[in-house]
């Protein structure tokens, strides 16, 4: 089955600055890749995603990043702010279905003020 | 986006009663609904794919007649914690999709507590 890995587990960076989550996966089928926010008591909430076919995605602050080749993806966060602050998890669902969601370990995002 | 609720959203039982657990998606059919449990400060394990009309397939290592499923309409499945016990406290998540490419939307948790 799948399995996706998830660095770094904890990341702190200054308001401002940009912060960078790296997740590998295994199932070379895989071919949608989405990163989930997941704040205190909550559910995750989607807030990128990225498809096979194309290597970059970028909404406002936040750019995806993908290597097929090399099975890796990684999600930027640019010109962080407070509200950045949660925890952020990638997922790569099994190429037969997009909505059965492995999700990684988890990456505990703080901005320091 | 499309919405899917989850009911409750906290429940404290005593240990050895069950509690039922529900996800319904609001503004979609959903073909496929999915359960994880997710403990403090860990990840999203999922426990089962549920289909609408069909048994509901578990993950290696969730134990069936432990977290019963049922998925008896497109808009509703539920998630039954029967004979609960303290070590059974933990964030239950659904989530729905509406078909085998879609993405999946998911539910706001519900926090078990067994006392």
């Amino acid at each position: 089955g799948e399995n996706v890995e998830q660095h770094p587990s904890t990341l702190s960076v200054q308001e401002g600055d940009s912060a960078v989550i790296k997740c590998t996966y295994s199932d070379s089928a895989s071919n949608y890749f989405p990163w989930y926010k997941q704040e205190l008591g909550k559910g995750p909430q989607l807030i990128i995603d990225i498809r096979s076919n194309v290597g970059e995605k970028k909404d406002q602050r936040i750019a995806v990043t993908l290597n097929k080749t090399a099975k890796h993806f990684s999600l930027h966060i640019t010109e962080t702010q407070p509200e950045d602050s949660a925890v952020y998890f990638c997922a790569a669902p099994p190429g037969s279905s997009a909505s059965k969601i492995i999700f990684g370990s988890g990456t505990r995002l703080s901005i320091r003020p | 986006g499309a919405v899917v609720s989850q009911h409750p959203s906290r429940v404290i039982c005593k240990s050895g009663t069950s509690v039922k657990i529900e996800c319904r998606s609001l503004d979609f059919q959903a073909t496929t609904m999915f359960w994880y449990r997710q403990f403090p400060k860990k990840s999203l394990m999922l426990m089962a794919t549920s289909n609408e009309g069909s048994k509901a397939t578990y993950e290696q290592g969730v134990e069936k007649d432990k977290f019963l499923i049922n998925h008896a309409s497109l808009t509703l499945s539920t998630l039954t914690v029967t004979s609960a016990h303290p070590e059974d406290s933990s964030f239950y998540i659904c989530s729905a999709g509406a078909g085998v490419n879609t993405e999946a939307f998911f539910g706001q948790g519900t926090r078990l507590t067994v006392v």
